[in-house]
């Protein structure tokens, strides 16, 4: 079975700095899906940034980007220009093409004014 | 705008009593989800359909069922709720199984 680790429980970033999260995974997959999901606090969850593992080029999303390296099984983020509306919980998530979505456990991110 | 919709966004019941939540949305989507997350956890995926085709994973509690009428709605039954069911319960959908997942709000559920 797939599973997804996010070492970091939380994480905390002073405003307008950069912050990376944690993700790493373990396949046998050589075609999948990697996600980073944004949960703030009473809100819903929100797709921040979404991975093909078959692309090489790391995807980006404005101020959000990835840092995918396939060999290692790692996905991290980085959040670029920290704002306060950043701060929530972060789930990084894997799903194999017709198979359903294996999140990890979470990273707090905590944004400091 | 196209969205998921979860009602209501909290729901009290009591211990044993039925309970039913609600999901519709408007993007049209083959695929409906439900999730339950406790508290600072990660979602865990209960069952969900394809279509009119019924999933449920293998560890989901006979207590928990679920209804699609039609494309836009889906329900999630809890039919004895104990405490240990108390959690935020979250509707998805994609349109395919190997797309991407949209989110609604989540129900609160208490259980007194």
């Amino acid at each position: 079975a797939q599973t997804v680790t996010q070492s970091q429980p939380e994480m905390s970033v002073q405003e307008a700095e950069t912050v990376t999260l944690s993700c790493t995974y373990d396949t046998s997959e050589s075609d999948y899906y990697l996600f980073w999901y944004k949960q703030p606090p009473s809100r819903q969850m929100i797709l921040v940034i979404r991975q093909e593992a078959y692309k090489q080029q790391n995807a980006t999303e404005n101020r959000f980007s990835v840092n995918f390296q396939k060999a290692a099984k790692s996905f991290s983020l980085k959040i670029s220009d920290s704002q306060l509306g950043d701060a929530a919980m972060y789930f990084c998530a894997y799903r194999a093409p017709w198979d359903m979505l294996t999140f990890g456990g979470g990273t707090r991110l905590m944004v400091k004014p | 705008d196209a969205m998921v919709i979860q009602n209501p966004r909290y729901q009290v019941t009591q211990f044993g009593k039925p309970v039913t939540l609600s999901c519709s949305q408007t993007l049209n989507h083959n695929v409906m989800y439900w999730y339950q997350q406790k508290s600072s956890q990660a979602p865990k995926l209960l069952f969900h359909y394809y279509d009119k085709d019924f999933n449920n994973e293998a560890d989901t509690p006979d207590n928990f069922q679920s209804r699609r009428p039609n494309t836009s709605f889906c329900f999630l039954d809890i039919r004895s709720p104990g405490l240990g069911d108390a959690a935020m319960y979250l509707c998805a959908t994609s349109r395919e199984l190997a797309e991407t997942q949209y989110f609604g709000p989540g129900t609160r559920l208490l259980v007194l």
